[in-house]
């Protein structure tokens, strides 16, 4: 069965960071690059960012360039994404997705960042 | 960035009905080389992760129903369902990943009458 499982819920400060983790499991994890997207409270999908997990080849949104991080295990089949200097508006669920049309997609991360 | 919007916002429909969803791309979402345009629709279910409907402008994903067709070219797409049942309820969103960054519509939300 092809799963991608993410890390549990976080809490935040502003001006504190995360890292998200993205376990794959049942597929050959090079051979599809991971994708993070984020949905904030009521809003629809917003993608941030993607990482060849054959090469770390990376591609970021303009909105994040430069405060979020990809990098991937591939001995452990694990996708990171790090975001930095976390904001309120931030807050959001965070999903990890298999490439070449998001066929697999994680169960959500909620980073939630308040004082 | 490619904009991508949805129309319409919201639909009601009677149950065996056909719905249809339409997706305009702000530019040109070309043929890559290999002949693909790169247009996905995904159905977000309340409380769940999106999930994928169809792929690549017209291919059903894995154990997704016939009742879901996807069509459409350059600018304008479509996303068909013949006959609307209770499972369908939903947000649906287009996508586009032929150019980064990828980007969705802001969502079609489908009820039943």
């Amino acid at each position: 069965q092809v799963l991608l499982v993410q890390s549990g819920a976080e809490v935040k400060k502003p001006g504190a960071s995360v890292k998200v983790s993205c376990k794959a499991s049942g597929y050959t994890f090079r051979s599809y690059g991971i994708v993070w997207v984020r949905q904030a409270p009521g809003q629809g999908p917003e993608w941030m960012a993607w990482i060849s997990t054959y090469n770390g080849n990376t591609k970021y949104a303009q909105n994040f360039q430069g405060r979020i991080t990809l990098t991937t295990d591939t001995s452990r089949n694990i996708a990171y994404m790090e975001v930095r200097s976390l904001r309120s508006d931030d807050t959001a669920v965070y999903y990890c997705a298999r490439e070449g049309g998001m066929d697999v997609w994680g169960q959500g991360t909620t980073v939630t960042v308040s004082s | 960035d490619i904009v991508m919007t949805q129309t319409p916002v919201s639909l009601a429909v009677t149950p065996g009905e056909p719905a249809s969803i339409s997706c305009r791309s702000s530019e040109r979402l070309f043929e890559s080389h290999d002949g693909n345009t790169y247009l996905d629709w995904y159905l977000q279910k309340p409380g769940q992760s999106p999930q994928l409907l169809i792929h690549t402008l017209s291919y059903r994903a894995s154990g997704v129903s016939d009742r879901f067709t996807g069509s459409g070219s350059g600018t304008d797409f479509t996303l068909k369902i013949s006959r609307v049942e209770p499972e369908d309820v939903g947000v649906y969103y287009c996508m586009q990943r032929s150019d980064f960054p990828w980007t969705f519509g802001q969502g079609t939300k489908v009820e039943i009458k």
